[in-house]
């Protein structure tokens, strides 16, 4: 399987951008790449997906380098309710496999 | 709009009991469902995934097994639970190509 590499945790300031990596070295032509978040105690969350084109939606945008090898998810400015576990996965079946994911702390 | 629902919420259950979870989606027809576990402060597992009626693949072998006897259904089974077997267990829809959607998980607890 396609896998997804993130670091463990980041912190970031209330009211600034984060920016979140992943890579993704192993991407196939037909991976997409989704970004799911899970704050405690709760089923993981949908935040957002693509192929090739950088995404925005209005949780968060998606940025794809050209060869699809890394992305990052970015949100634009952090608030208390952003702190959770962010998973960048390659979905292109019917079996999405999470990795460990990055732990966001957003601090006051 | 689609919703999924997933019951009950807590579970506790003593070892070598059986075992019934259920998951049913709404607004939707012919969804790939899915079910996961996540041990305490661990990643999230894929257990089982089912791309249609009667349609069961199984990803880590184990005591526990799903079907799916309707096509918005779909139900996690034990026959004898061990104390591995606890966990928080998200059942999970998708519409083929788009994102997931999780229910708010049950938090089984065997004691």
């Amino acid at each position: 399987d396609a896998k997804t590499t993130q670091p463990n945790s980041m912190e970031s300031n209330e009211e600034e951008p984060v920016h979140l990596p992943c890579n993704h070295s192993t991407i196939s032509g037909t991976d997409y790449i989704h970004w799911y978040r899970q704050l405690p105690s709760q089923g993981p969350e949908y935040v957002i997906h693509g192929l090739t084109s950088n995404v925005n939606n209005r949780m968060a945008s998606l940025a794809i380098a050209e060869d699809r090898k890394s992305s990052t998810l970015i949100l634009h400015r952090a608030t208390l309710r952003d702190a959770a576990v962010y998973y960048c996965i390659l979905n292109n079946n019917n079996d999405m496999r999470f990795g460990a994911g990055t732990r966001l702390t957003v601090k006051p | 709009s689609q919703t999924i629902h997933q019951w009950p919420a807590t579970l506790v259950q003593p070892v070598g009991s059986p075992l019934s979870l259920e998951c049913t989606v709404e607004g939707t027809s012919n969804p790939n469902l899915y079910w996961y576990r996540q041990a305490a402060g661990r990643g999230l597992q894929l257990l089982f995934y089912s791309v249609g009626i009667g349609q069961i693949s199984s990803e880590v072998p184990q005591n526990l097994s799903a079907s799916r006897p309707q096509d918005r259904q779909f139900i996690l089974s034990s026959k004898k639970l061990l104390l591995s077997d606890s966990g928080f267990y998200l059942c999970a829809w998708s519409d083929r190509g788009s994102g997931y959607t999780f229910g708010s998980g049950t938090r089984l607890t065997v004691v």
